[in-house]
């Protein structure tokens, strides 16, 4: 079956520590997107992607890089953490630009301390 | 503008009795409307979709949701609740704005069901 995997699904690291959370689809969609997941803020777009070589900013993306080389992964690095990206991060994937019908991974917590 | 509002951030039921999520949206398009639902350290899962078609959507799990213009509303409903439909759930807004597809989530409603 397709699937979306995420890696490392838990990870703790210093402030400013770089970090790369990775994201891999077996869809073979073209659109892929970084959430981050906070209380009192539901999902909140970091990057995004509708093809290799394409890279978009969301609402949140400061202090987050993305490259798409391939159709299949997605990597979200952070180039310095801060306290304040500690978070649950959610990668998803769509088959249209033009939809919001997302499949999700299962998420990477991330704690920097 | 493009906004999602839920209206309970925590709705406690009894097993057996229905379920009701309140939704309300705003769009300055026509908007396609979700439900995700979240179990606990899980990803987030469809629900169900609006997408301009019969304005009563069914989903699974038993979930339905009605979109009522008039009201820009999107409730989820379920006649009985079970167990297993404690999760997290997620109205979500989507509409094409400028040739971007603009997705909004509401910051969701924590369903708890009582034995």
């Amino acid at each position: 079956d397709a699937e979306i995997t995420q890696s490392p699904r838990h990870k703790i690291t210093e402030t400013g520590r770089q970090v790369t959370l990775a994201c891999h689809q077996t869809w073979n969609h073209n659109n892929m997107f970084w959430y981050r997941q906070d209380l009192g803020h539901g999902l909140r777009l970091i990057h995004y992607s509708y093809g290799v070589h394409d890279t978009n900013k969301g609402e949140v993306s400061d202090g987050y890089s993305v490259s798409r080389s391939n159709t299949e992964d997605l990597p979200l690095t952070l180039e310095s953490a801060a306290s304040s990206q500690t978070s649950v991060y959610f990668c998803a994937s769509s088959w249209s630009s033009n939809t919001g019908e997302l499949f999700f991974g299962e998420g990477s917590r991330l704690t920097v301390l | 503008a493009q906004s999602v509002t839920q209206l309970d951030s925590h709705v406690s039921v009894s097993e057996g009795t229905p379920v009701l999520l309140r939704c309300n949206y705003s769009s300055s398009y026509s908007p396609s409307l979700f439900w995700y639902v979240q179990h606990p350290n899980k990803g987030l899962q469809l629900l169900l979709k609006y997408t301009s078609a019969a304005t009563l959507v069914k989903g699974i799990n038993g979930f339905e949701a009605e979109f009522k213009k008039s009201e820009t509303s999107f409730h989820l409903t379920k006649p009985s609740a079970h167990m297993s439909d404690a999760a997290e759930y997620f109205c979500v807004v989507s509409a094409n704005s400028g040739g971007y597809q603009k997705v909004t989530f509401g910051i969701g409603t924590k369903l708890q069901v009582i034995p």
